[in-house]
């Protein structure tokens, strides 16, 4: 079973500063995909950023950009000019490739303070 | 109105009581998935369906939990003889296909009280 694992329960930023969010995963296949979500107040969580196993080249989206390790397992996400419509709690996930509708797993959630 | 509504939004249950939450998913999404989030958790797998065949049904915490998709759209989730344990937030999400290219779209999720 793929596990999924987010070592940082609390982080904090200043406005317009960077900060990186941890994530880690376990898994014996080699292809699949990997996400961060955002889930605000508000409980909709909504996609982030994705990334394709296979593929070698990292994600980014606008000020949104991830430091994917295959060998490593690692899947970090990177939030640049960071505004305080970043604050929410984020999770990074982890979706098989190998299965017709398989679920996602997701990880234990990061809560994201932005300091004015 | 085109993404995913769930409702209720909020449900308070005395134990022992049943519920019902109910998943609108966005219009045309063959996949359907639910998830239970307890308190400062991930989301935890429960159940999927792709239009009305409920494929994986690993998830389901115990037999006194039941999902139905009869028509292949909209979506019940319902819990007898509540317990303690089965507050949370209940997501459900949808995708357009049935394979695993397609994103998850998520509704704002259900949350379940029992007392």
């Amino acid at each position: 079973a793929q596990t999924v694992t987010q070592s940082q329960p609390e982080m904090s930023v200043q406005e317009a500063e960077t900060v990186t969010l941890s994530c880690t995963y376990d898994t014996s296949e080699s292809d699949y995909y990997l996400f961060w979500y955002k889930q605000p107040p508000s409980r909709q969580m909504i996609l982030v950023i994705r990334q394709e196993a296979y593929k070698q080249q990292n994600a980014t989206e606008n000020r949104f950009s991830v430091n994917f390790q295959k060998a490593a397992k690692s899947f970090s996400l990177k939030i640049s000019d960071s505004q305080l419509g970043d604050a929410a709690m984020y999770f990074c996930a982890y979706r098989s490739s190998e299965t017709s509708g398989s679920r996602l797993t997701f990880g234990e959630g990061t809560q994201l303070t932005v300091n004015p | 109105g085109a993404g995913v509504s769930q409702s209720p939004r909020y449900k308070v249950a005395k134990r022992g009581q049943d519920v019902a939450l109910r998943c609108d998913p966005i219009s045309g999404h063959v996949s359907l998935f639910w998830y239970q989030q307890a308190l400062g958790q991930g989301p935890e797998f429960l159940t999927y369906f792709q239009n009305e065949a409920q494929l994986d049904k690993s998830g389901l915490p115990s037999d006194r939990f039941f999902a139905e998709r009869p028509e292949g759209s909209v979506s019940t989730l319902k819990i007898q003889r509540t317990q303690q344990e089965d507050s949370a937030v209940y997501l459900c999400a949808s995708s357009q296909g049935g394979t695993t290219y397609y994103e998850q779209y998520f509704g704002p999720g259900t949350r379940l009280t029992v007392t």
